[in-house]
Parts: C-alpha cells; sequence; structure tokens
C-alpha cells in the first residue's frame, strides 16, 4: 500500500519564475492538505482540498494556488517566487471521516535563488 | 488562531533513559494532539496521537498525556533507543468550517547518546 507520495524530491528556481508541486494521497484518502515547513521550524498550514475545491486556507497570499483532481491528487502551485519561498513542502492526506488524522508524504525541497 | 509552544528545543539523553516533551496550546476549541517524528531527509511521521476526551494514551515505550485544564500535553519515551533519535512535533487541531488544519510546536531535537 502505497504512501504519500510526492513529486519532484528537489526543485531549484529563480525569483519571480513559477513552480509546481505534485502529491498523490495514500490510498483510500480523499482529502489533501499542503504545507509549507522552513528550516528549523514545524509545518505550517498553507491550505486543504476536499472534493476538488479548496476548504480552508492558512495565511499565505494568493501566489500560493492549488488544485484537486477528480482521483484525488493535487497540485501546489506558487507564482513570482520570493527567495522566502525556500522551504520543504509537505503534503498530508486524510479521508473525511478522519481528517484530523493525517499522513504526511516526505515533501519537495524548494531552493529560491 | 491557535498557538503551539513546545519545549525543550533540544533535548539529549542517555540510551536508556526517559525522554519527555512538552507543549502548551492557547485555543479551547483544539480537540486532537498528534505527535510526529521527523528523521532527515523524510517527512513527519505520526506516532501517536490523543484526543481531548482522553487524558494519557500508551503505545509501547511512547505514551502521551493531556491536562485539558491547563491547555498543555506531553510525549513520554521510556527506555530510549539510538533510532529514537529525531525532531519530534507536536500539534493540535480543531475543527473549522468542516476541516482540520494542524497547528504544530517549533519541533524537538531528540539525541540519543549510545
Amino acid at each position: 500500500d502505497a504512501g504519500v507520495t510526492q513529486s519532484p524530491t528537489h526543485l531549484i528556481k529563480t525569483r519571480g519564475q513559477q513552480v509546481t508541486l505534485r502529491c498523490s494521497p495514500k490510498s483510500g484518502h480523499d482529502t489533501v492538505s499542503w504545507y509549507q515547513q522552513a528550516l528549523g521550524q514545524g509545518p505550517q498550514f498553507i491550505f486543504q482540498y476536499y472534493e476538488e475545491e479548496e476548504r480552508q486556507r492558512g495565511n499565505f497570499p494568493d501566489r500560493f494556488s492549488g488544485h484537486q483532481f477528480p482521483n484525488y491528487s493535487s497540485e501546489l502551485n506558487v507564482n513570482a517566487l520570493l527567495l522566502g519561498d525556500s522551504a520543504l513542502y509537505l503534503c498530508a492526506s486524510s479521508f473525511q471521516g478522519a481528517l484530523d488524522i493525517q499522513y504526511f508524504g516526505a515533501g519537495t525541497r524548494l531552493s529560491v535563488l | 488562531g491557535e498557538n503551539v509552544e513546545q519545549h525543550p528545543s533540544t533535548l539529549s539523553v542517555q540510551e536508556g533513559d526517559s525522554a519527555v516533551i512538552k507543549c502548551t496550546y492557547s485555543d479551547s476549541a483544539s480537540n486532537y494532539f498528534p505527535w510526529y517524528k521527523q528523521e532527515l531527509g523524510k517527512g513527519p511521521q505520526l506516532i501517536i496521537d490523543i484526543r481531548s476526551n482522553v487524558g494519557e494514551k500508551k503505545d509501547q515505550r511512547i505514551a502521551v498525556t493531556l491536562n485539558k485544564t491547563a491547555k498543555h500535553f506531553s510525549l513520554h519515551i521510556t527506555e530510549t533507543q539510538p533510532e529514537d533519535s529525531a525532531v519530534y512535533f507536536c500539534a493540535a487541531s480543531a475543527e473549522g468550517a468542516g476541516s482540520y488544519q494542524l497547528t504544530f510546536g517549533k519541533g524537538t531535537k531528540l539525541s540519543v547518546i549510545p
């Protein structure tokens, strides 16, 4: 049984560029949440997707957007990248019967130069 | 919004000793408190969790306690082993608009010395 998978593993971009990160949830899960983890910090909630809609959003600007597909996989898009966007981006999946029990992927390490 | 404080930020123990990590939360509506272990280069791994209607939960060498009145919860690891070395995060969540966002502490780096 595959867990949460994320791609790519690492990514290097320059300021002003745009990036797309991908996530496939754990088998049987239908809800995807995205978190940003800066170095030495705990993960911070970006947003959560269920039924292809954004259900809740954390304190992140509109440059951060997402999408969920009919197969429950999800994408995180970040536009106009800033140096401060450099972080580990984590995807977590859960299912509607237990939304709070979230399982994380290994993350995508984004470096903005 | 919710705020979670975690202490200590670093903890070193001898192999076989116990380790305790403490967290406090601010939102009295929080009702779910998971603990995650994150090893270098990996994502957070859920190791144990507790809900607000339970005061204590144990799973082999790991236990979590919750004091709702004081708004704090703790992770206890007994008989520590070198493979317990990692960064541990506490988190809290409360239902909001039909979703559950986790608010994390800043983490505790645990080093178990052989």
